[in-house]
């Protein structure tokens, strides 16, 4: 069974910097791009972006690009969701989820539990 | 952006009824739309992908249809279990967005 397993919650300030991870196993990791996704308190469901973890391509939703940074290192099978500089609205939950193909478009098929990141002073 | 419209925001329904959930996009997404179910402190569940494939493991009562702008997924025989929030979501280019949500509520 796939599994995508990522860290505990944190809580941190503003201004702070902040990596979260996401490991995933049980299936062949470069084969299959992650993607992530914020949900905010009450909220709706948010596309960040998604990786490519066999050559750590990425592509951003604009909404997010150049605030969050997406890695990976496939010799552990774990991408990571990076913030330089914290603020109090990326107060959210973070979801990696695995990127699956049916023609050529890519959709999640299997998710982390999510990562909640509170960001108060 | 493409944008996701979801309709209704919520609705009431009873175990055993059949409920349907739309979800148009503003331009068309060809069937590059998949359905999410989400419950409170749960990761979301693929329900539905390619628009109106069923994912493995998923109740046969779960059906999906649509193509281009105009989508449906429909609950047969509501079960207590599927009392939840349905995002549609599509991935036909970027940015991918979700519409926002539709919570199918207890009568």
């Amino acid at each position: 069974e796939v599994q995508l397993v990522q860290s505990g919650p944190e809580v941190k300030k503003p201004g702070e910097s902040l990596r979260i991870s996401c490991q995933g196993s049980e299936y062949s990791f470069t084969n299959y791009w992650i993607r992530w996704v914020r949900q905010m308190p009450g909220k709706g469901l948010e596309w960040l972006g998604d990786i490519d973890p066999s050559d750590s391509y990425t592509s951003y939703s604009p909404s997010f690009q150049g605030h969050v940074t997406m890695s990976a290192d496939k010799s552990i099978t774990t991408t990571y969701l990076r913030w330089s500089a914290l603020k109090a609205s990326d107060t959210a939950m973070y979801y990696c989820s695995r990127v699956n193909y049916y023609g050529n478009s890519g959709y999640s098929d299997s998710w982390g539990q999510g990562t909640q990141v509170t960001v108060t002073s | 952006d493409i944008q996701m419209t979801q309709a209704p925001s919520s609705l009431s329904a009873s175990v055993g009824d059949r409920v349907t959930l739309t979800c148009r996009a503003s331009q068309g997404i060809r069937d590059s739309l998949a359905w999410y179910q989400k419950k409170t402190g749960t990761a979301p569940k693929l329900v539905v992908y390619a628009a109106s494939r069923l994912e493995s493991g998923v109740p046969s009562r779960f059906s999906g249809s649509g193509y281009g702008t105009n989508f449906t997924l429909i609950i047969n025989s509501l079960q207590p279990e599927d009392f939840a929030t349905y995002y549609c979501h599509h991935y036909y280019s970027t940015p991918y967005t979700f519409g926002q949500g539709t919570k199918v509520e207890m009568k």
